[in-house]
């Protein structure tokens, strides 16, 4: 049962485009939502946050947007460079600390 | 160390052989977590520690499967008598809080064969 889904497996954009990367989540008792990004033979690494207070979370390029009442969520890459080029997965948790996962989408930013 | 340290980074072993993996976390991260990353697949959990509480174990697939952290720091991960697929990458992460987001590891490439 995918509680966190990533529908697309994959995206490609040209460089200098923006980057929309979608995921839904069914568990309504998740509050807090995390994208990773992750580079061939390492470990994720955290990006950008945002609570379910919020519905907006900017740093630098990244946004990420919350739509609690379809429970979706998105992260935005504006502009989007090569070195972005990576497997972003998202991510939720609720009061019990542990993320769940969503399979991940492979973006590639063409240049 | 400045990260999480994990180890060995590839280990192939045999068919029904017993593996362990180590995970030395950030010093002063209460929380260890153990995901699993198999071909094609999400990180799936496996299994988590909070400070000196009882670990949450609801991941683990089988009971092959057992991990244990030592002195709330150092957690090894054992699987015993591998199986084919037991084949996936194996990520360590640790944290002080979620909101701060996980600090993972490269992880250790198992390869069964």
């Amino acid at each position: 049962d995918q509680q966190v889904k990533q529908n697309s497996p994959s995206l490609s954009v040209q460089e200098g485009r923006i980057s929309i990367l979608n995921c839904d989540y069914t568990n309504s008792m998740f509050d807090y939502f995390l994208w990773y990004k992750k580079y061939p033979a390492e470990g994720p690494t955290f990006l950008i946050s945002i609570s379910s207070i919020k519905d907006k979370n900017e740093d630098g390029r990244f946004t990420v947007f919350l739509n609690k009442s379809a429970k979706h969520l998105s992260l935005h890459i504006v502009p989007s460079q090569p070195g972005d080029s990576a497997v972003y997965f998202c991510a939720a948790t609720g009061a019990n600390s542990k993320l769940t996962f969503g399979k991940g989408i492979t973006l590639s930013v063409r240049p | 160390g400045a990260g999480v340290s994990q180890s060995p980074s590839n280990k192939v072993t045999e068919k029904g052989k017993d593996v362990e993996l180590r995970c030395d976390p950030i010093s002063g991260h209460t929380a260890l977590y153990w995901y699993r990353q198999s071909l094609g697949q999400g990180l799936e959990f496996l299994i988590y520690f909070q400070g000196n509480s009882a670990p949450d174990k609801s991941g683990l697939p089988s009971d092959r499967f057992s991990a244990e952290r030592t002195g709330g720091s150092v957690s090894t991960l054992t699987i015993q008598r591998t199986q084919q697929e037991d084949s996936a990458v194996y990520l360590c992460a640790s944290s002080s809080s979620v909101t701060n987001g996980y600090t993972f590891g490269s992880g250790t490439r198992l390869t069964v064969v």
